[in-house]
Parts: C-alpha cells; structure tokens; sequence
C-alpha cells in the first residue's frame, strides 16, 4: 500500500468555524508533512512531523495547529482562518525526515475560507 | 534560504524530447528531486540526484551539476500525459532535513 490518503476532498468553512483536515498512511513511514500550494505556485512546507514529534514549524499561523496521535495519522486543526487560507492542503510521508528523499503526496484537501 | 528558479512554460511536440532546467542557490545542499503534478492531482516523485551526472528511469532522466548549481529533468518520447507541472526540489541538510520546491514547470504536450 503506497496510498496516502486525506479527508474531505473538499472544505468550505467561514471565518468563524472549526475544522480539521485529516491524513492517513499505512508504509510504516515516521516523517509525515502538512503543505499549502496555491494555484499555479509550488507546494509551500508547513509542518513536519518525525516520529510523532513536531520537528518543523515554518512560522504559521497559530490559526492552524497540527496534530500526530499516531505515526499513520495526522492532523490539521483550523480554526479562525481568513479567506487567503483558501488553498489546497497537501499531506505527504517519507520513510523518515533524515535520509528519505521521496515524499508520498496525498491528493489533497481543497480549502475554501469564506 | 533557498531559492530555486525554473521556466514557468515550457511547450513540445508528441514523440520529442524536452528538459526542464532548474538553477538554485542554497546552503546545505543535500539533493535535488523532480516532481510531477497533474492538474488538479498531487505532486508524485519521478527522480533525485544527490551525485552529478545523469539518472535514468525509463523515459525519465535527472542530471545534477553541484559546481553549477543546476540539474535538469529529461522527458523523451514524449507523451499528451507528460502534460503537467514539474517541480524540482532541494533537500537540505543539518538538523531535519526540508524539501523547498522551484517555482514549477508547466509543461504543455502538442500533437
């Protein structure tokens, strides 16, 4: 199973709700990724997980608080969030954050913020 | 920080060959990585180059100049599939390790 998988496939929230985004792998990967991209831009790194621990915060938004309960899942909490957050939100995995350089892309979550 | 440029547009003929360059400017380079992404689609890995020279998968091919700063993506026999948005991706090192990604290639296939 190479299949990253994500939930919903689309999200339309207002200012005001609370959502989360959902990810899931089962390649036995401990590094897994939260990215935002934008149309026609590349994809931008979030967060990076290595074994369950938050090892990388690129500076976002305490509006968007990600989560590992284990090492198959994890999670992206929204809360409060502008409609500049609409975008496409990409979850990946590696064998691990040191060494792997393949990334597996979920298909994504489709974010509208109105 | 890092910053990776690439075309933004590149367009070829069905059954030719196209190379999508990639310049960088880094610290800590560890390696660089293509990937493909179709619209509306998730961005899947095609190669990576940590050497120079030339990796090949099938009609795919990846070439790194560390000295240069450079790497190229190879796509032969091309296909209307092969149409879609290429990015390469640097890999850092130290600490945990990051992929940044290029600005991305869109790649338009013409019988």
């Amino acid at each position: 199973d190479t299949e990253v998988t994500q939930t919903p496939k689309h999200l339309v929230m207002g200012m005001t709700n609370k959502k989360s985004l959902k990810c899931e792998q089962h390649m036995g990967h401990r590094a897994m990724y939260w990215y935002k991209q934008k149309a026609k831009k590349p994809p931008e790194l979030m967060f990076v997980y290595s074994y369950e621990k938050l090892s990388i915060n690129e500076s976002v938004p305490s509006r968007f608080s990600p989560e590992c309960p284990n090492s198959s899942l994890l999670n992206l909490h929204l809360h409060a969030l502008q409609p500049e957050d609409s975008a496409l939100y990409l979850c990946a995995s590696s064998q691990a954050a040191q060494g792997s350089y393949e990334q597996y892309f979920g298909p994504g979550t489709r974010l509208t913020v109105t | 920080g890092q910053s990776l440029e690439q075309p933004s547009e590149v367009t070829a003929v069905e059954g030719a060959i196209v190379q999508i360059n990639c310049t960088y400017q880094t610290s800590g380079f560890y390696g660089l990585s293509w990937y493909q992404q179709h619209d509306g689609g998730a961005p899947t890995f095609l190669s990576y180059n940590a050497l120079d020279g030339l990796e090949e998968t099938g009609r795919f091919s990846s070439f790194l100049s560390r000295s240069d700063s450079y790497g190229y993506l190879l796509l032969q026999e091309l296909q209307m599939k092969d149409s879609a948005s290429y990015f390469c991706a640097v890999k850092v090192s130290g600490g945990y390790q990051k992929v940044t990604f290029g600005t991305g290639t869109k790649l338009q296939v013409i019988p």
